[in-house]
C-alpha cells in the first residue's frame, strides 16, 4: 500500500541550530514528494517538492529537503532554525495509481517547536 | 488575486442540522478538493473534483455531498450533521495540465465546524 510516515509527532530545536523533520514513503513507481507548512489557525502552504533531478531540493523560507531513493526518505532540513519556523509540517506523496487521479497521500504531521 | 477563500470561518451546528461550506478560487484551477483535519490524523480527503460538473469520492466521503456547478466554486454539504463531523475543513485547488506529474495544491484558510 502507498503511504507516508512522519515518525516524530514533535521536534524541539533551539534557535540557531540545524533542524530536520523526517519523512519516509512507500509508493509504486516514481515518487513525487511534497512538504507543506501550517502556521496556527491558517491553511497549509506549499514549501517545496521533488519531481525529478537533483536530490537536494530548495524551497521557501530557507528550507530544503533531501530525496534519498535507497532509504525512501524525504527529510526536511534547515541549517539555522528561527523561532518563526515553529509550525506544523506535513509531508505528502502523490498516489501513482491512475484510478486515484493522482491524489496526494498525507503524513500525520510533525509539530516543530523552536525555542529561543 | 484572493487565491482560495472559504466561507464561513466558524460554525456551530446541532446534531441533525444541515449546512453548506463554500469554497471559491480565482486561479482558474481545474482540480478542487475538500479535506478534513483532525488532531493526529493529518489531512483526509473527503471529495474532490477534476473539473466543472464532475466530482469524485475521496478517503472519507460518507455523510458529505459536493457540487461543482461552476469551475471556480466547490461546495461541501452536510445533510444531517453528526458530532463525528466536528473538524476543521480545508478546501484546496490545483492546476493540472494534461500529463503533468504533480501540481502544487493551494489551500484556503479553513472552516472550523463544531457539531453539538
Amino acid at each position: 500500500a502507498q503511504s507516508v510516515a512522519q515518525p516524530e509527532d514533535q521536534v524541539n530545536v533551539a534557535e540557531g541550530n540545524p533542524l530536520t523533520v523526517k519523512c519516509t514513503y512507500s509508493v509504486s513507481g516514481n515518487p513525487y514528494l511534497f512538504w507543506y507548512v501550517q502556521y496556527p489557525n491558517r491553511g497549509l502552504q506549499f514549501l517545496l517538492k521533488y519531481i525529478t533531478g537533483d536530490n537536494l531540493v530548495k524551497g521557501s523560507y530557507g528550507f530544503e529537503a533531501e530525496f534519498n531513493k535507497s532509504q525512501t526518505s524525504f527529510h526536511l532540513k534547515k541549517p539555522s532554525a528561527l523561532v518563526s519556523d515553529s509550525a506544523l509540517y506535513f509531508c505528502a506523496v502523490r498516489d501513482n495509481y491512475p484510478d486515484s487521479n493522482y491524489q496526494l497521500i498525507w503524513g500525520a504531521g510533525t509539530k516543530l517547536i523552536i525555542k529561543p | 488575486n484572493a487565491g482560495v477563500t472559504q466561507t464561513p470561518k466558524f460554525r456551530v451546528l446541532k446534531t441533525g442540522q444541515s449546512m453548506t461550506l463554500l469554497c471559491a478560487q480565482d486561479m482558474n484551477h481545474e482540480y478542487m478538493y475538500w479535506y478534513r483535519q483532525d488532531p493526529g490524523m493529518g489531512l483526509r480527503l473527503i471529495h474532490y473534483s477534476v473539473g466543472e460538473g464532475t466530482t469524485a469520492k475521496g478517503e472519507v466521503p460518507d455523510g458529505y455531498n459536493v457540487s461543482r456547478l461552476k469551475k471556480q466554486n466547490f461546495l461541501l454539504g452536510l445533510e444531517s450533521a453528526a458530532p463525528s463531523q466536528t473538524s476543521v475543513y480545508f478546501c484546496a485547488s490545483s492546476y493540472h495540465r494534461g500529463g503533468a506529474p504533480a501540481d502544487t495544491q493551494y489551500f484556503g484558510p479553513g472552516t472550523r465546524l463544531t457539531v453539538l
